[in-house]
């Protein structure tokens, strides 16, 4: 699967949109972008995934480049609960495996 | 729909010794996984199980680790004898069987400490 990096920490003010970057240079053409969030003492929850086109749902969009290298992750207003770990990984699309990486630590501040 | 569960939360004990997690899955997920979560880093995959057969247990330190699985149901991790670099989060997820997709659902994991 290819590789994933994210900054490893940011902070967002409390009612903002949180914008959170994954690179994936290596991206193959049957691999989608999934992310996953883990808030403190909790098991990692899905939240979004996407192949190449933009996806939306009740907690946040996904938009993928036109070359599918890197994704943004958008909380449209964040707050103090979206406080947590949040994975981006790649899967194959006939895959039955995720492989976290170190995530992007993400502090929402009132 | 009840999440995955898992048993215990907590578990203390001193190095030597062995230990047992018990995970119970959701409803009708066919798929289930164990993974490690040391501190500060993300998960790690130890086994994967397709109803009652193992079908991905490269990262399992088969010396002293061992799952099973016997029902395709709910499953149980074991270490034996646990060592101090143990200590870490164990998770377990589940998913429905086939193709679409790594939405996977987790526990909230059981945090193991070896003195």
């Amino acid at each position: 699967d290819a590789k994933t990096t994210q900054p490893p920490s940011m902070d967002c003010a409390e009612g903002r949109a949180a914008n959170l970057p994954c690179n994936h240079s290596t991206i193959s053409g049957n691999e989608y972008v999934y992310w996953y969030r883990q808030i403190h003492s909790q098991g990692p929850q899905y939240i979004i995934h996407g192949l190449k086109n933009n996806e939306t749902n009740e907690m946040a969009s996904l938009i993928i480049t036109e070359d599918r290298k890197s994704s943004t992750l958008i909380l449209p207003h964040a707050t103090l609960r979206d406080t947590a770990v949040y994975y981006c990984i790649v899967v194959k699309a006939a895959g039955n495996k995720l492989t976290f990486g170190g995530g992007t630590r993400v502090l929402v501040k009132p | 729909e009840a999440g995955v569960v898992q048993s215990p939360r907590y578990k203390i004990i001193e190095k030597k010794q062995p230990v047992a997690f018990w995970c119970n899955p959701i409803s009708g997920h066919n798929t289930l996984y164990w993974y490690r979560q040391n501190l500060g880093q993300g998960p790690e995959l130890l086994i994967r199980y397709e109803n009652e057969e193992a079908v991905d247990d490269s990262q399992l330190p088969k010396d002293r680790f061992s799952a099973e699985r016997l029902k395709g149901v709910d499953s149980t991790l074991k270490i034996q004898p646990a060592e101090l670099g143990d200590s870490a989060v164990y998770l377990c997820a589940s998913k429905k069987q086939g193709p679409g997709g790594e939405t996977q659902y987790f526990g909230p994991g059981t945090r193991l400490l070896v003195l």
